[in-house]
């Protein structure tokens, strides 16, 4: 059974410091992986996109890592601002449908304090 | 500007009643979605649509119905609410325009939603 898990369930870390966020998956063939930032009450917005080949990605504050080989990716957020609470979704799409289909985590709920 | 719409926000009505959660993309992509979340736990796709006058069962099952009748619009009705059936729904789309079934890495981009109450 395909699945995504993360780690932790939750996390509240003060105004300025760095967290990562862990996903572990199981999908298979993989295609690619994406974090997804959700705002309480809000869809899900991309933030990064992996494919097999790559095992780094930024985008601004925000650094993703793959490693395909253990399964696992990491969300590093540096610099935390209070906008940065919400919930981070790992998203794993299997590339053996024509549909894309997409498997998600439950989330790590991020609360930033000031 | 290309986006992705959802009406209502937020919906409370009493059980038995018919109600239709609207959605509306206006990037002219083929393939929609229909996901539901509840607090705390994953997205579960209920309905999908590769384009117009195509619609599928998702990998959860759910009594509501769906309609793709044009590109842009993919509305989900439930014929009979249940408190069973409070919820987030989520819609979302994904593909360019005049491309055909892509596999696994065409990004979805998400609607805001509908918290659905059911008393």
């Amino acid at each position: 059974k395909n699945q995504v898990e993360q780690s932790p369930q939750s996390l509240i870390i003060l105004e300025g410091k760095n967290c990562t966020l862990q996903c572990n998956y199981t999908v298979s063939p993989f295609s690619n992986l994406r974090w997804y930032k959700q705002d309480t009450g809000r869809g899900p917005v991309s933030l990064t996109i992996m494919t097999f080949s790559e095992n780094t990605k930024s985008n601004g504050r925000y650094t993703a890592t793959l490693d395909a080989d253990t399964k696992q990716s990491s969300l590093h957020i540096t610099a935390s601002q209070l906008s940065d609470s919400a919930s981070y979704i790992c998203v794993v799409s299997d590339r053996g449908s024509t549909l894309g289909r997409l498997y998600f985590g439950r989330g790590t709920q991020l609360t930033v304090w000031p | 500007e290309a986006d992705i719409y959802q009406t209502p926000r937020y919906l409370v009505i009493g059980t038995g009643k018919k109600i239709t959660l609207e959605c509306s993309q206006t990037m002219g992509h083929d393939k929609m979605y229909w996901y539901q979340q509840d607090p705390g736990m994953e997205l579960h796709l209920i309905h999908y649509s590769y384009g117009v006058n195509s619609t599928e069962k998702g990998d959860l099952s759910s009594e509501s119905t769906v309609s793709r009748i044009r590109t842009e619009h993919f509305p989900l009705t439930l014929e009979s609410a249940r408190p069973s059936h409070t919820s987030q729904y989520l819609c979302a789309s994904s593909g360019q325009p005049g491309q055909g079934m892509l596999a696994g890495g065409v990004e979805q981009f998400f609607g805001p939603g509908t918290r659905l109450t059911v008393l």
